[in-house]
């Protein structure tokens, strides 16, 4: 069976940077795009991007372009959303997903909570 | 960027009662080379990650009751709950993976409550 474990949740300041992880098992980790989705708190889901671990090809929602890095470590089949300069605005509820064809989300993590206060 | 818009935002349905949601894109989502639409619905309870209910708009996921049903094609979607049960309330969203450019965007949500 296919599961993503998510790291544990994070308090940071604003300001600071934060890699979070995703540690998929029971699949084929190079053969499927692993993505991210953030929720902040009462509000919908916003697609942040989706990695393809085989060859790295990545892609980024323009509204996070810039503001995140997603990246994979094929040795580990785990992949990682670093969020840097963290702002308040950036507390949320971080989920990973599999989607074998770059479409829908079969599987999902239990969540990463991103708490930034002072 | 491809606009998901969902209707109504909330809904109150007695239970055995039939719920119906709607979702609606900005453009179409259909890939006729496939003929497929290219639309996902989710459920998502409070404190869990979303769930898959559909893909391919209609398209059932693997263990989702056959009391749900996805249809539509082209930019009009509907996810209809024919009888429904307690353990349906949960807010349900679409997503289009149409197009990656702009992101694969989601609906706004729709909480579904029991009468």
């Amino acid at each position: 069976e296919v599961q993503l474990v998510q790291s544990g949740a994070e308090v940071k300041k604003p300001g600071e940077s934060l890699k979070i992880s995703c540690k998929v098992s029971g699949d084929t980790f190079t053969n499927d795009w692993i993505g991210w989705v953030r929720q902040k708190p009462g509000k919908s889901l916003e697609w942040i991007g989706i990695i393809y671990p085989g060859d790295s090809d990545t892609r980024y929602s323009p509204s996070f372009q810039g503001q995140v890095i997603i990246s994979a470590d094929k040795s580990v089949t785990t992949a990682f959303l670093q969020l840097t300069s963290l702002k308040a605005a950036d507390t949320a509820m971080y989920y990973c997903a599999r989607s074998p064809a770059a479409s829908h989300w079969d599987y999902w993590g239990q969540g990463t909570l991103i708490t930034v206060s002072s | 960027d491809i606009v998901m818009t969902q209707s109504p935002d909330s809904l109150a349905v007695s239970l055995g009662e039939r719920a119906t949601i709607n979702c609606k894109s900005s453009q179409s989502v259909l890939y006729s080379a496939h003929n497929k639409s290219y639309l996902a619905w989710y459920q998502q309870k409070p404190g869990q990650p979303p769930k898959l209910l559909f893909y391919w708009a209609s398209t059932r996921a693997s263990g989702v009751p056959d009391r749900f049903s996805g249809s539509g094609s082209g930019t009009d979607f509907t996810l209809t709950i024919t009888s429904l049960q307690a353990e349906d309330v949960a807010v349900y969203y679409c997503q289009q993976y149409y197009s990656v450019a702009p992101g694969y965007t989601f609906g706004q949500g729709t909480k579904l409550e029991i009468k």
